[in-house]
C-alpha cells in the first residue's frame, strides 16, 4: 500500500503558484519523498525528490517539514499544461541496497484554470 | 538522447491468448521497471530488472513474466490473457538500482492492452 495521503483534487488559476500537499506520516529515517506527476495519456514524469532539506528545481519547489511527516510540491507558476495527477511517494533508496520500486497512490488531480 | 521505447503502442488481444511486450531504456540505463495501469487499481508495480535479474516482483500471479537481455532491453509476457488485463503497461528505466541521494525514473508512453 502506497504510504502517503493527497487530496484527490485541486483546482488552480492560471499564473498563481499551486500549492499541493502530501501526508506521509510512517515516513523512515532513509526514505526519501518524490513527485511525479501524469499528464493524460502519457508516462509518468519525474518533478523532484528529497529527502530532508527543501529542494528547487527548473520544475518546482519542494517542502518538507521538520518531522517529514509532510510535504508541499510547489508550482510557482502553474499553465495549463501543468494540468495532471501528481503523485507523491515515499521510496527507500540507498546505495547499493534498494530497488527503484515506487508505490503509487491515488494522486492528486490539479486542474488548472484559464 | 531518445527516450523510453515501448512497442506496440497498441494491442488488442482475446482471452486466454499470451502477449509479450517490449521495452527499450534509454542508452546507458541499465534497470528496467514494469508498471500496470487500470481506472480501478491506478499504477501497480509488476517488476524490476537489473543485469538480466529480477531484483523486485510485485503482487501478481504467475501469469505475468518478464526479461531482461545484456543489452538491458526487457520483455514482459502475459500468458492466458484474462478481461481484467486489459490496462495501460509502463517501462521505466533507471541509470542504475539505487544511487543515494537520485534515482530519477523515465517512463515510456506505454502498451495500451485491450483483451477481448
Amino acid at each position: 500500500d502506497a504510504k502517503t495521503t493527497q487530496p484527490p483534487s485541486m483546482d488552480c488559476a492560471e499564473g498563481r503558484a499551486a500549492n499541493l500537499p502530501c501526508n506521509h506520516s510512517t515516513i523512515s529515517g532513509n526514505e526519501y519523498v518524490y513527485w511525479y506527476r501524469q499528464i493524460h495519456s502519457q508516462g509518468p514524469q519525474y518533478i523532484i525528490h528529497g529527502l530532508k532539506n527543501n529542494e528547487t528545481n527548473e520544475m518546482a519547489s519542494l517542502i518538507i517539514t521538520e518531522d517529514r511527516k509532510s510535504s508541499t510540491l510547489i508550482l510557482p507558476h502553474a499553465t495549463l499544461r501543468d494540468t495532471a495527477v501528481y503523485y507523491c511517494i515515499v521510496s527507500y533508496n540507498h546505495r547499493g541496497g534498494a530497488t527503484n520500486k515506487l508505490i503509487f497512490g491515488t494522486g492528486t488531480l490539479l486542474a488548472v484554470q484559464p | 538522447k531518445a527516450g523510453v521505447t515501448q512497442t506496440p503502442r497498441y494491442l488488442i488481444k482475446t482471452r486466454g491468448q499470451q502477449v509479450t511486450l517490449s521495452c527499450s531504456p534509454i542508452s546507458g540505463h541499465r534497470s528496467v521497471s514494469w508498471y500496470q495501469q487500470t481506472p480501478g487499481q491506478g499504477l501497480q508495480f509488476l517488476f524490476e530488472y537489473f543485469s538480466e535479474t529480477q531484483r523486485n516482483k510485485g503482487n501478481f500471479p504467475g501469469r505475468f513474466s518478464g526479461r531482461q537481455f545484456s543489452n538491458s532491453r526487457s520483455e514482459m509476457n502475459v500468458s492466458t490473457l484474462e478481461l481484467g488485463d486489459s490496462a495501460l503497461y509502463l517501462c521505466a528505466s533507471s541509470l542504475q538500482v539505487a544511487s543515494a541521494g537520485h534515482n530519477e525514473q523515465f517512463f515510456g508512453p506505454g502498451t495500451r492492452l485491450t483483451v477481448l
